[in-house]
């Protein structure tokens, strides 16, 4: 059965250094991956989604994740945290029994610093 | 609509009581998921829409809850005699297919219905 373990509950960055958040997958084949992200009082919104079609994804707000199918990770990464990064991240894989079911990880709080 | 429109976003009610939540997911979506999220649970899966019918109730965490969509479009979730456990923020998603996979379609979610049940 498909599973995500997400690494860390909390993360606190200051403003302008990187952002990493880790993200392990538990699956019998190389499965579609998400991030999500979830600002305060507002809905989930997708971050990026691995399809196969490139290991490394782009997401909005200059995120990005690398599928390392050898190490069962999917982290996300940004250069440089901005203030409006702070939220709650999930990783999220899809349910393999025939539809569109998500799983989601326990989510990672980012917290940015000036 | 544009996005998935979620009422009430808030609900405060009394032990005992029952409550509806609504959801009015975007148009010609074929699929419409239900989720709770709660302190310290994370985000859990109630049921799953694919038109009108709910091939996947697994989620549902007891007889007291249920759900139903009209038209192919919008859906209800009851919760009866609602517990002090049940305090929650009841999201609702919904995306054009229920496929999976590569093609996996995005799931677009509401911003929750926030129920306190004191």
């Amino acid at each position: 059965a498909q599973s995500v373990t997400q690494l860390d509950s909390h993360v606190s960055v200051s403003e302008g250094t990187p952002v990493l958040l880790r993200c392990n997958y538990s699956s019998s084949y190389s499965p579609s991956l998400f991030w999500y992200v979830q600002h305060p009082n507002k809905g989930l919104q997708l971050l990026l989604k691995y399809t196969s079609a490139a290991t490394l994804v782009k997401g909005i707000n200059g995120f990005e994740a690398e599928f390392k199918k050898s190490e069962t990770s999917f982290h996300l990464t940004k250069p440089s945290a901005h203030m409006s990064d702070a939220a709650e991240y999930f990783c999220v894989v899809p349910f393999s029994g025939g539809y569109n079911k998500l799983i989601f990880g326990a989510g990672t709080r980012l917290a940015v610093h000036p | 609509g544009a996005g998935v429109s979620q009422s009430p976003s808030n609900k405060v009610t009394e032990k005992g009581k029952d409550v509806e939540l609504r959801c009015d997911p975007i148009s010609g979506h074929t699929a419409l998921y239900w989720y709770r999220q709660s302190l310290g649970q994370g985000l859990e899966f109630l049921i799953y829409f694919q038109g009108n019918s709910a091939p996947d109730k697994s989620g549902l965490p007891s007889d007291r809850f249920s759900a139903e969509r009209t038209g192919g479009s919008v859906s209800t979730l009851t919760i009866q005699r609602t517990q002090q456990e049940d305090s929650a923020v009841y999201l609702c998603a919904s995306s054009f297919g229920g496929g999976i996979g590569k093609g996996a379609n995005v799931l677009t979610f509401g911003a929750g219905s926030r129920l306190t049940v004191l």
